[in-house]
């Protein structure tokens, strides 16, 4: 089955300590992930995807095939960076798979 | 270049009510999603568009419908509301079969009472 997991449904950090949003997948095509970030009442914003190798806000992630993972990992953690992520897996043509998502807390 | 627009942003409504979602892209995409967000579900597939005149069913269709009668534009409809269609709505539209990600409109909060 086609799944997005994200297991930590919050993560606190402390602001200048390393961040890490765990995300792994199933699926049995060559997967495309993507990573989305939703601010406090704001919309959905597209934060990078593995294709592109892109480091996004200081944040970046590898596909890692062999453990199935996607994990987002930023080295020092800002209180701007405190949202809600969404792990995303595009499945078939045009749809994508959402995880449930993990809200980041960084504190001061 | 407004992205991608969705009205009402709330909406109480009572039971067994009806009501219509809107959403408006100005990109020229031709897929379009309607997807709700629960806590502790993320968000789920309810139906989505790969064109003018064409929708189909995602994750949880039931209680919903769709039209697409003009490329920028895709509506979403709730016939009778009830309690648990009671969530926040998201309007996406993508291009080129989504390799480049989604663009999301800024959701509709709805309360059915």
């Amino acid at each position: 089955a086609q799944r997005v997991t994200q297991p930590e449904k919050l993560l606190s950090v402390f602001k200048g300590a390393p961040v890490e949003l765990k995300c792994n997948y199933s699926y049995s095509g060559s997967p495309e992930l993507f990573w989305y970030v939703q601010y406090s009442r704001q919309r959905l914003q597209l934060l990078l995807r593995h294709i592109s190798r892109e480091s996004i806000k200081g944040f970046t992630a590898d596909l890692n095939k062999g453990e199935t993972s996607f994990h987002l990992k930023k080295p020092f953690a800002q209180e701007e960076d405190s949202a809600m992520y969404y792990c995303a897996l595009r499945s078939g043509t045009y749809k994508y798979i959402f995880g449930t998502g993990t809200r980041l807390k960084v504190l001061a | 270049n407004a992205g991608v627009t969705q009205t009402p942003k709330f909406r109480v409504l009572k039971t067994g009510q009806s009501m219509t979602l809107l959403c408006a892209q100005d990109m020229n995409h031709e897929y379009m999603y309607w997807y709700r967000q629960d806590p502790g579900m993320g968000l789920r597939l309810i139906h989505y568009s790969v064109g003018e005149g064409t929708t189909a069913k995602g994750e949880v269709p039931d209680g919903y419908n769709v039209s697409r009668l003009k490329k920028q534009n895709f509506l979403l409809g709730l016939e009778s509301a009830a309690p648990s269609q009671t969530s926040v709505y998201f309007c996406a539209s993508s291009y080129s079969m989504g390799q480049g990600g989604y663009t999301f409109g800024s959701g509709t909060r709805l309360t059915v009472v």
